[in-house]
């Protein structure tokens, strides 16, 4: 178990530039999750992938924003056209799937800390 | 609507203090999923303990314990003779899989353990 990994650590960049984050979940985790963090706040839920396929989207992700996971493995989460507001800290998580509930613990990754210029 | 409070934004206590933390929940469903998480300066989130609404047993692993009350919608955690190391943020979270997935996190305790 090598845990969540995610890349890159740390992305500052211009207003405007489009950014890409790798996540790499626990090998045998099914679920994963990204959730994006601001100071003294909670991580917020963005969307979750089972497999491959991405089952749930929050009203939080507007259209800049955009998640993969194409082999089920890795996930990329894109944003186009960055804005001041996404400066935050994105967090990858992955879980196991037992039934059909979201009972497992989640394991997060460190985060990528995105600073918008 | 889903919430998750914790109305305590930072305490700080001496080491070999007990500290509680308290969590408040809100869910119109009844079946539900409550978390606590650790996150230490490092930044990342250690998961702590899982408890489901079915099962409102207290549980005690080493100096942690925690108090489930469904009736008071509560979930606190308790630390016993806190050390230097439990300081972190402490975020409770709620899951509830009805409708859509929804996993929410309350906004976070910090904790300060002086030495």
């Amino acid at each position: 178990d090598t845990g969540v990994s995610q890349d890159p650590r740390h992305k500052i960049t211009k207003r405007g530039q489009n950014v890409t984050f790798r996540c790499d979940p626990i090998s045998e985790h099914n679920r994963l999750y990204w959730y994006r963090q601001t100071l003294g706040q909670g991580p917020e839920f963005l969307t979750y992938f089972q497999n491959e396929a991405q089952l749930e989207k929050s009203r939080l992700l507007s259209d800049r924003f955009s998640a993969e996971r194409p082999k089920g493995s890795f996930s990329t989460l894109e944003i186009q056209r960055t804005e001041q507001g996404d400066s935050a800290m994105y967090l990858c998580a992955s879980s196991s799937f037992v039934g059909s509930s979201h009972d497992q613990p989640q394991h997060f990754g460190d985060g990528t800390r995105l600073s918008i210029l | 609507a889903q919430k998750v409070t914790q109305a305590q934004t930072e305490i700080s206590v001496v080491e070999k203090e007990d500290v509680t933390l308290d969590c408040v929940y809100e869910t119109r469903d009844t079946t539900y999923y409550l978390f606590w998480y650790k996150q230490p300066p490092s930044g990342e989130l250690v998961f702590l303990i899982r408890r489901n609404s079915f099962d409102e047993q207290n549980e005690i692993s080493g100096r942690y314990s925690w108090n489930f009350q469904k009736s008071t919608s509560s979930f606190n955690f308790t630390i016993t003779a806190s050390q230097v190391v439990d300081s972190a943020v402490y975020f409770c979270a709620l899951i509830t899989t009805s409708g859509t997935y929804k996993y929410i996190f309350g906004t976070g305790t910090r904790l300060k353990v002086l030495a």
